[in-house]
């Protein structure tokens, strides 16, 4: 079983959908959350982090987590033809007899294709 | 804020020969940066963690003698590509995680390596 777990899609949406990114990850101790969005050819952005259970919005875009069944998702409100890009779901996990190295372990991502 | 920068941005060298790649964190000091390669189609491979002052940790399978990290100040890292080669072409990324907050990493734009 991968670490960090996302279907790779593509997911596709018609313009101002809801568009539903999720990801699950494995059991150990993992801290923090993040979603990042990477352009075709370009490196990643972060646009979301999350910490504690429930829900965090910034925008359109809301992530959601719940340690207890191991399971973070990123909704995207009224998506835009300019959210086509691929999703990384990244995870920082507690690592045994290492610590916390601030290592992420990234998904492989979730291609999204919103159209017009 | 946040800025990560690298340099350069795409570079073409024949094979054999060595390639330096900045990574700077502009407007913040990271204590640790993140050494990343992707090829086409695919996630982001963790090739090395860097903290300043100290020697890089290396992921397995990464050979450190033919990828040199140096970490030399809370602002730069580089990663020189030894006696390079066409396996070796592919998208280099460097991440930098902020000393102040908890583990978000920032990634740079990215080098575009090309062995011919």
């Amino acid at each position: 079983q991968k670490e960090v777990e996302q279907n790779s899609g593509p997911l596709s949406v018609p313009e101002g959908a809801i568009a539903s990114l999720n990801c699950t990850y494995s059991d150990r101790v993992s801290q923090s959350f993040f979603w990042y969005r990477q352009y075709s050819g370009k490196s990643p952005e972060l646009i979301m982090s999350i910490y504690s259970n429930g829900d965090k919005e910034d925008g359109r875009f809301t992530a959601q987590l719940n340690k207890a069944s191991q399971y973070v998702s990123l909704l995207i409100r009224d998506s835009q033809p300019s959210d086509s890009a691929t999703y990384l779901c990244a995870v920082n996990m507690r690592e045994r007899g290492s610590g916390n190295t601030g290592k992420l372990i990234f998904g492989q991502g979730t291609t999204l294709q919103v159209k017009p | 804020g946040a800025v990560v920068s690298q340099h350069p941005s795409r570079v073409i060298c024949k094979s054999g020969t060595s390639v330096k790649i900045e990574c700077r964190s502009l407007d913040f000091q990271a204590t640790t940066m993140f050494w990343y390669r992707q090829f086409p189609k695919q996630s982001l491979m963790l090739m090395a963690t860097s903290n300043e002052g100290s020697k890089a940790t290396y992921e397995q399978g990464v050979e450190k003698d033919k990828f040199l990290i140096n970490h030399a100040s809370l602002t730069l890292s580089t990663l020189t590509v030894t006696s390079a080669h066409p396996e070796d072409s592919s998208f280099y990324i460097c991440s930098a995680r902020d000393r102040r907050q908890f583990y978000e990493q920032y990634f740079g734009p990215g080098t575009r390596l090309t062995v011919t």
